[in-house]
């Protein structure tokens, strides 16, 4: 299957500060690309779609200016999460969308926030 | 968007035995997908079903995509440790096909 990769894996930074997380698909294009949410024993929660070349469409609900999305390249898609606070401290897993729509799902950031 | 209802939430079950989750829809869906997320890990992708009434089996699980397009199911025959996890149903958004809305997710521990 397609393989998708996610960095950092963990991340621990201090409230108030930003925190990147990058999604590459590795052997594939991917014009489209999706960014979750999961809090502990919950199911997924759809948080963006980014699309290569143009602005990301977010979730009712997700502020679009704390949680920025770059969508550069068929092969890279950014979240920043900016000024991280306690409350968003969380799983963040990306996923991108090859043919029929399959998704393909990156191994997930563990954020924590202090 | 898309609302897709999942039963049960927790499912324990004795090694050996069979179990069954649902998915629920109440729009018609284009297709439904399943996927099993182990412990600690991220969504796999196990199967999509498109056609009405549609059966496919990977060794042990069996799933089926109802009539009306509105229900599934995954049934694990024989349950071994392996198949402890959550496993996922997901539809089409309402506005985007490309959009998933995933169910709640059905936790499944086993006893040996």
């Amino acid at each position: 299957g397609a393989v998708v990769s996610q960095h950092p894996s963990r991340v621990i930074c201090k409230s108030g500060t930003s925190v990147k997380i990058e999604c590459r698909s590795l052997d594939f294009q991917a014009t489209t690309m999706f960014w979750y949410r999961q809090f502990p024993k919950q199911s997924l929660m759809l948080m963006a779609t980014s699309n290569e070349g143009s602005k990301a469409t977010y979730e009712q609900g997700v502020e679009k200016d704390k949680f920025l999305i770059n969508h550069a390249s068929l092969t890279l898609s950014t979240l920043t999460v900016t000024s991280a606070h306690p409350e968003d401290s969380s799983f963040y897993i990306c996923s991108a969308d090859r043919t029929n729509n399959e998704q393909f799902f990156g191994p997930g950031t563990r954020l924590t926030v202090l | 968007g898309q609302q897709v209802m999942q039963i049960p939430q927790y499912q324990h079950v004795q090694e050996g035995e069979d179990f069954t989750t649902y998915c629920n829809s109440s729009t018609t869906l284009s297709n439904i997908q399943w996927y099993k997320q182990r412990p600690g890990g991220h969504p796999v992708f196990l199967i999509q079903l498109v056609k009405s009434g549609e059966v496919k089996k990977q060794k042990r699980l069996t799933f089926q995509f109802g009539e009306a397009k509105k229900n599934s199911s995954l049934h694990i025959t024989a349950t071994q440790t392996t198949d402890v996890g959550t496993y996922f149903c997901a539809g089409p958004s309402r506005s985007n096909d490309y959009k998933l809305s995933f169910g709640a997710g059905t936790t499944v521990t086993v006893r040996a």
